[in-house]
């Protein structure tokens, strides 16, 4: 039982240039989510999902896109890659089958630079 | 809208002592409450939450947190920190009301000395 892993660890990328990552989930879960870590500015959700084939936007979107292809699958792109998203990011998931009981499992996160 | 205000971006204590991490929230209605720690290099790892019930909420690794409605507050606390628990700390709460995104605090790095 691995939880939550995420793909690649490190990354550098030049401007412009696009880029996909992977989040995979071994415990059954619904909901998924993509966050960002920043300095000084906490964790920010990017997007999420509540299930295979869904996804939804969260409090930073822009410049990003997922899918959510497989339910223990989210995948995070970079279409055009900008310095502004040089940035830690993290995956998440939870089992999404009580409100109130619902608990977000993390990854390692993945290093991103963009040059 | 909701937000977690943690005060401190730093906190230093001495190994042995008690030690106390701030949060304070702002949520529509009764939150639900939780904490995170990070650890160098390495990704979030839930310590404990508050849902309902009783004020005080035992977690992991021997931290406790209190829940104080009337001072919207759910201070991380340990009654005697070791130089182990030295890492970032994370408040976050959620509404009780439409989708389970959590909001994270700016985090409080807690340093504990020999």
């Amino acid at each position: 039982n691995a939880g939550v892993t995420q793909t690649p660890k490190f990354r550098v990328l030049k401007t412009g240039q696009s880029m996909t990552l992977l989040c995979a989930q071994d415990m059954n879960h619904e909901y998924m989510y993509w966050y960002r870590q920043d300095p000084g500015m906490g964790l920010r959700l990017i997007h999420y999902s509540v299930g295979e084939g869904t996804t939804a936007k969260g409090e930073v979107p822009d410049g990003y896109n997922v899918s959510r292809l497989k339910k223990q699958n989210f995948l995070l792109g970079l279409e055009s890659a900008a310095p502004s998203q040089t940035s830690v990011y993290f995956c998440a998931s939870s089992s999404g089958t009580s409100r109130s009981t619902d608990t977000q499992y993390f990854g390692p996160g993945t290093r991103l630079t963009v040059l | 809208a909701q937000s977690v205000a943690q005060p401190e971006d730093q906190v230093n204590v001495a190994e042995g002592n008690p030690l106390t991490v701030k949060c304070t929230y702002s949520v529509s209605g009764n939150p639900y409450l939780f904490w995170y720690v990070q650890y160098p290099n390495r990704g979030l790892q839930f310590l404990l939450k508050y849902i309902t019930g009783d004020n005080l909420v035992k977690g992991s690794y021997g931290f406790e947190a209190e829940f104080n409605k009337s001072q919207t507050s759910f201070h991380l606390k340990k009654p005697s920190a070791l130089v182990s628990d030295s890492a970032l700390y994370f408040c976050a709460v959620r509404a009780r009301s439409g989708a389970n995104n959590l909001f994270f605090g700016t985090g409080t790095r807690l340093t504990v000395i020999p």
